[in-house]
């Protein structure tokens, strides 16, 4: 059974820090992984979408990137703004018709 | 393109009584599926529609839980009766190939 975890489950930055939010898998038998946002009291925006034969995907800021073998996957974010405080999600999707697991998220807040 | 819709965004409801919710996929995704977010937690998948046929619905609570994707398009979830730990927000989501696209989420209280 696939198990997906977040660290850290908070982080503080100040605004303009470059970070990194980290997704671990339990089963590297995945067909892709996506990253998403959620802002308080809404839905999921997908951010970044990766399928298992990729390595990494970059949008503006963002840069997600895959390791397979190790069970990892890890999101850049580049010059933060205030407005990237949210919580960040990534979902697995397993090989064999499965759905996507969630990892629990990790809240990210940054400070003008 | 217009987004996945859900109503209604806010429910209260007491414990015993039975409550239904409402989505709309993006137009021409034939994938939909349900999810139960439990405060300070992922996603949890509760059911998934390929058209209007059931995919996966091995976590779904049959006792109480109930879904429906009637001529492959919108779909509603019930819950019938509800319960305390049933409070959650519950999310929609749809896909045509690989990517899930959510709605806004309907929050439930259940007192």
């Amino acid at each position: 059974k696939q198990e997906v975890t977040q660290i850290p489950a908070a982080l503080s930055v100040p605004e303009g820090e470059n970070l990194v939010l980290n997704c671990s898998f339990t089963d590297s038998a995945i067909y892709n992984l996506q990253w998403f946002r959620q802002d308080p009291g809404k839905g999921l925006t997908s951010l970044l979408l990766i399928q298992s034969s990729q390595r990494e995907q970059t949008s503006g800021r963002l840069n997600a990137s895959l390791d397979k073998s190790s069970g990892r996957s890890t999101l850049y974010i580049a010059a933060s703004q205030p407005g990237d405080s949210a919580t960040y999600l990534c979902a697995v999707r397993g090989n064999y018709g499965q759905n996507f697991v969630f990892g629990p998220g990790t809240r990210l807040s940054v400070l003008p | 393109e217009a987004g996945v819709a859900q109503s209604p965004r806010y429910k209260i409801i007491e414990k015993r009584q039975s409550v239904a919710f409402w989505c709309n996929p993006i137009s021409g995704h034939a994938t939909l599926y349900w999810y139960q977010q439990i405060l300070g937690q992922g996603p949890k998948l509760l059911i998934q529609f390929q058209n209007n046929g059931v995919v996966d619905d091995s976590q779904l609570p049959k006792d109480r839980f109930s879904a429906e994707r009637l001529k492959g398009v919108d779909s509603t979830l019930k819950i019938q009766p509800a319960k305390l730990e049933d409070s959650a927000v519950y999310l929609c989501a749809s896909s045509s190939s690989n990517e899930q696209f959510f709605g806004p989420g309907t929050r439930l209280t259940v007192l």
